[in-house]
């Protein structure tokens, strides 16, 4: 199975700060079909996750642009471009090039 | 609007079947592939497995032969079924459904939290 490295596992960040987590793959998520499945979700508090970016960089509709994705191949990174307080909760990424499908372990967004 | 609504036991047995309904409304199970998902005490979560529009289903493989994932296309709903559960299946169960664009399941119910306890 693929195993997704996700850091860091907790994050303390003051509203409006700028905030990164990364996901490393142990292998490549280039699918045969030229697509990169890596997918980045945010489970708030009480919530089912959430669907924010898909395909590394494209943002789910309804998603503020404050969120973006990066990376390819195994390194993957998700930014938060000036945190608001309703971005609290747990961030995955989770990959769907290989079955079985796959979740990092989770960061926690916490408000410091 | 696609809704999804999971419903079953809140508490099962050890060694007991684990059996969940996912109630669909917005959007027709014979069309797109269906999930269930869960999420363990913690952080940890885990995808179990799928149905597609026709019928043909993908499982974990670290759920072996326990897990069976069947549909009611006449009521609209899907099934899970989970045998031989032990304390380790305690989790909140989601289902979703899949969006071909996004290539993940973006649509997903709220959830229900199954306990395995004696």
């Amino acid at each position: 199975d693929v195993v997704l490295t996700q850091t860091p596992p907790t994050l303390s960040a003051t509203i409006g700060q700028s905030v990164s987590i990364s996901c490393r793959s142990s292998q490549s998520l280039l699918h045969s079909n030229g697509n990169t499945y890596l997918n980045w979700l945010l489970q708030r508090p009480g919530q089912p996750p959430q669907l924010l970016i898909y395909l590394v960089s494209r943002l789910e509709s309804g998603v503020p642009n404050r969120f973006s994705g990066s990376g390819s191949g195994t390194d993957f990174t998700l930014k938060i471009s000036g945190v608001e307080a309703e971005d609290l909760g747990v961030y995955y990424c989770v990959q769907s090039t290989h079955a079985p499908y796959t979740f990092g372990a989770g960061t926690k967004l916490e408000l410091k | 609007e696609v809704q999804l609504q999971e419903s079953g036991p809140g508490l099962v047995k050890p060694s007991q079947s684990l059996s969940l309904t996912c109630s669909v409304t917005g959007y027709s199970i014979t069309s797109n592939y269906w999930g269930w998902i869960r999420k363990f005490p913690g952080n940890k979560m885990e995808w179990m497995g799928y149905i597609s529009y026709s019928g043909s289903t993908s499982y974990n493989p670290s759920l072996k032969s326990r897990i069976s994932i069947t549909r009611d296309t006449s009521k609209n709903q899907f099934f899970l079924q989970l045998n031989s559960v032990t304390t380790e299946d305690t989790a909140t169960y989601y289902c979703a459904r899949y969006s071909r664009g996004a290539g993940w399941f973006a649509y997903w119910g709220q959830g229900t939290l199954v306990t395995v306890s004696s």
